[in-house]
């Protein structure tokens, strides 16, 4: 089954603690991108990914890093968290040839 | 940057009845405008696109329409159904690969 994946779907953190989350598709997709959802403010672009080791800041990048060494995965990376980085998060995926964006299921993170 | 606004933000209509949403862009380079629909609790899962060499497209009871020159895309649900009630977002992006949001409508579809 074609689909977008994300790990974990819910986490509760401490500030500043490291932490991953995943994210992998098994469409063969070039592009990959992550989003926040905050209430009020839609879905915001954190990072994207054209493909493998290419990656670019999108609007909200600030304390986020990826990386992209496997056409598969797209991990989001918070460094040292803190309480704004409080939301839902969602993985997309897409071709190049039909722009279609897919998404995960959603990753809700909440930062105390 | 790419600058989406949606409105409006709230919509509450009556079972049977369209429902209108609207959307202005501000990235004339902008040539992919998808919709999707968020059920609670859910993903965005993509109902409609149309891409800028197209003015309407219609799947069934859902349809889009998009003038370029004024840089607004609107989606059209006629005969709506309580299944309808969902939050709806439009995006506007130069390829799949970023996605510029709206801020999204609410739309409650009432028996």
């Amino acid at each position: 089954e074609a689909q977008v994946t994300q790990n974990p779907r819910y986490l509760i953190t401490v500030t500043g603690k490291k932490l991953t989350v995943t994210c992998s598709q098994n469409m063969n997709h070039e592009y990959m991108s992550w989003y926040r959802q905050d209430p009020g403010l839609g879905l915001r672009q954190i990072y994207y990914s054209m493909n493998v080791e290419v990656t670019d800041k999108g609007d909200v990048p600030e304390g986020y890093k990826v990386s992209r060494k496997e056409k598969r995965n797209f991990p989001l990376i918070l460094e040292s968290p803190s309480p704004n980085q409080t939301s839902l998060y969602f993985c997309a995926s897409s071709s190049q040839v039909t722009d279609t964006q897919y998404f995960g299921p959603g990753t809700r993170l909440t930062v105390l | 940057g790419e600058n989406v606004e949606q409105h409006p933000s709230t919509l509450s209509v009556q079972e049977g009845d369209s429902a209108v949403i609207k959307c202005t862009y501000s990235d004339s380079a902008s040539n992919y405008f998808p919709w999707y629909k968020q059920e609670l609790g859910k993903r965005p899962q993509l109902i409609i696109d149309i891409r800028s060499n197209v003015g309407e497209k219609k799947d069934q009871r859902i349809a889009v329409t998009l003038n370029k020159t004024a840089k607004h895309f609107s989606l059209h649900i006629t005969e709506t159904q309580p299944e309808d009630s969902a939050v709806y977002f439009c995006a506007a992006s130069r390829g799949g690969y970023a996605l510029n949001f709206g801020k999204g409508t609410s739309l409650l579809v009432t028996p």
